[in-house]
């Protein structure tokens, strides 16, 4: 089966501090995906990026960046100078990809982050 | 515009009542699922349809019932509502069930049962 865990449950930071969010996953399959969503107070869920297995390289996107490392089955993304408007819930997700499959994504519990003026 | 649109966007309603929730898709898409958000829970599937006339079981699908007879159209029903369905509902599409295909989520809609 598998699992996606996102230990912290709230961050609060103070704007311009960098902060990164943690995912650990659990999986048999040996090609999946993972996912970040974004989730404003507004409630809808904002994708950020897909990240396919064979890829381990990290990747960055403005002032967001993404570390996968497959040994320790790690997904973490950093806000680097965190500003008010990325208070939000952080989800990370994982797919498998065979094709055959249910397509179903499996949700962390989520990251509530609070960034202060 | 390529979207997801659900409606209602937020409903209340009492135990018992049956309910609809409407999902439509604009982009042809094959695939289309419902998850429900819970605090603490993460997003958790409850039904999915690889295509027309195929729908199958997530992982909650207890109290809950789906319909794919058209390829834009995934309706989420509750034939008889209870409290423990109080929820934010998504529905979301891909093109096909492969997660290399993106998966657009739609707004939201929240849902009380009292």
């Amino acid at each position: 089966a598998q699992k996606v865990t996102q230990a912290q449950t709230e961050i609060s930071v103070v704007e311009k501090e960098d902060v990164t969010l943690d995912c650990v996953y659990e999986t048999r399959d040996t090609t999946y995906y993972l996912f970040w969503y974004k989730q404003p107070p507004s409630g809808e869920l904002v994708f950020l990026i897909r990240r396919n297995s064979f890829d381990e390289q990290n990747e960055i996107s403005g002032r967001y960046s993404w570390n996968f490392q497959k040994s320790t089955s790690s997904f973490n993304f950093t806000i680097t100078a965190s500003q008010v408007v990325d208070s939000a819930v952080y989800f990370c997700a994982l797919s498998e990809a065979r094709a055959s499959g249910r397509g179903t994504l499996t949700f962390g519990k989520g990251t509530m982050l609070l960034v202060s003026p | 515009e390529a979207q997801v649109t659900q409606n209602p966007r937020y409903l209340i309603t009492v135990t018992g009542k049956k309910l609809t929730v409407t999902c439509s898709q604009n982009m042809n898409h094959e695939y289309m699922s419902w998850y429900r958000q819970d605090p603490g829970l993460g997003l958790r599937q409850i039904y999915y349809s690889m295509n027309v006339e195929v729908t199958d079981k997530g992982d909650v699908p207890e109290g809950y019932k789906v319909s794919r007879k058209e390829k834009r159209n995934f309706p989420l029903i509750l034939e008889s509502p209870s409290p423990n369905q109080t929820s934010l509902y998504f529905c979301a599409s891909s093109l096909s069930r492969g997660s290399s295909y993106e998966q657009y989520f739609g707004p939201g809609t929240r849902l009380t049962v009292t």
